[in-house]
């Protein structure tokens, strides 16, 4: 089966600090792309970050950046100078055949004021 | 630019009776996904259309779901009868067609099944 795994249920921040969120997956392509999403209390999905398998250079928006392996498989996102409007849950997810979304379990992150 | 629209937002219904949720999505976007999100889980494709067509519906339960996409712009998605097990986040997604591009999501329904 092709999975995203991530590791972490919870994670927990201090306000202003750094925090890594990890995820791994599986996959047989060579191109494909992976995301991260925020899920608030609402529901509302939020795209954080998205990358290009392709593509060598780690994505950035502003706070966050990712951390791209893809020998390793592996695509942790960092979030820097954490706000507490950044505490929600957050979705890693890679790309599927047809463009649908394969998403891991979350994970809960706290930020601590 | 108006977002995805999603009714109703909560709805709670006995086991073994009907439900339909509604979804607009975005204009212009052609593609179009419903989500099943079970708490304490990531969500799950259910379906994907491109305009009309069903792109994937290899996880959707076709013996009590079904799907439809009015004109290539609205889709409704039914549940008939439900199980407790239904109970969900129900999150409709569009996107411009092309090569994975930017999925946006609505609000979301929760379902509950009593």
């Amino acid at each position: 089966a092709q999975t995203v795994t991530q590791s972490q249920p919870e994670m927990s921040v201090q306000e202003a600090e750094t925090v890594t969120l990890s995820c791994t997956y599986d996959t047989s392509e060579s191109d494909y792309y992976l995301f991260w999403y925020k899920q608030p209390p609402s529901r509302q999905m939020i795209l954080v970050i998205r990358q290009e398998a392709y593509k060598q250079q780690n994505a950035t928006e502003n706070r966050f950046s990712v951390n791209f392996q893809k020998a390793a498989k592996s695509f942790s996102l960092k979030i820097s100078d954490s706000q507490l409007g950044d505490a929600a849950m957050y979705f890693c997810a890679r790309g599927g055949s047809q463009g649908n979304l394969i998403f891991g379990k979350g994970t809960k992150l706290s930020v601590k004021p | 630019e108006a977002g995805v629209a999603q009714s109703p937002r909560y709805k709670i219904i006995e086991k073994r009776q009907s439900v339909a949720f509604w979804c607009n999505p975005i204009s212009g976007h052609a593609t179009l996904y419903w989500y099943q999100q079970i708490l304490g889980q990531g969500p799950k494709l259910l379906i994907q259309f491109q305009n009309n067509g069903v792109v994937d519906d290899s996880q959707l339960p076709k013996d009590r779901f079904s799907a439809e996409r009015l004109k290539g712009v609205d889709s409704t998605l039914k549940i008939q009868p439900a199980k407790l097990e239904d109970s969900a986040v129900y999150l409709c997604a569009s996107s411009s067609p092309g090569v994975q591009e930017t999925q946006y999501f609505g609000p979301g329904t929760r379902l509950l099944v009593l």
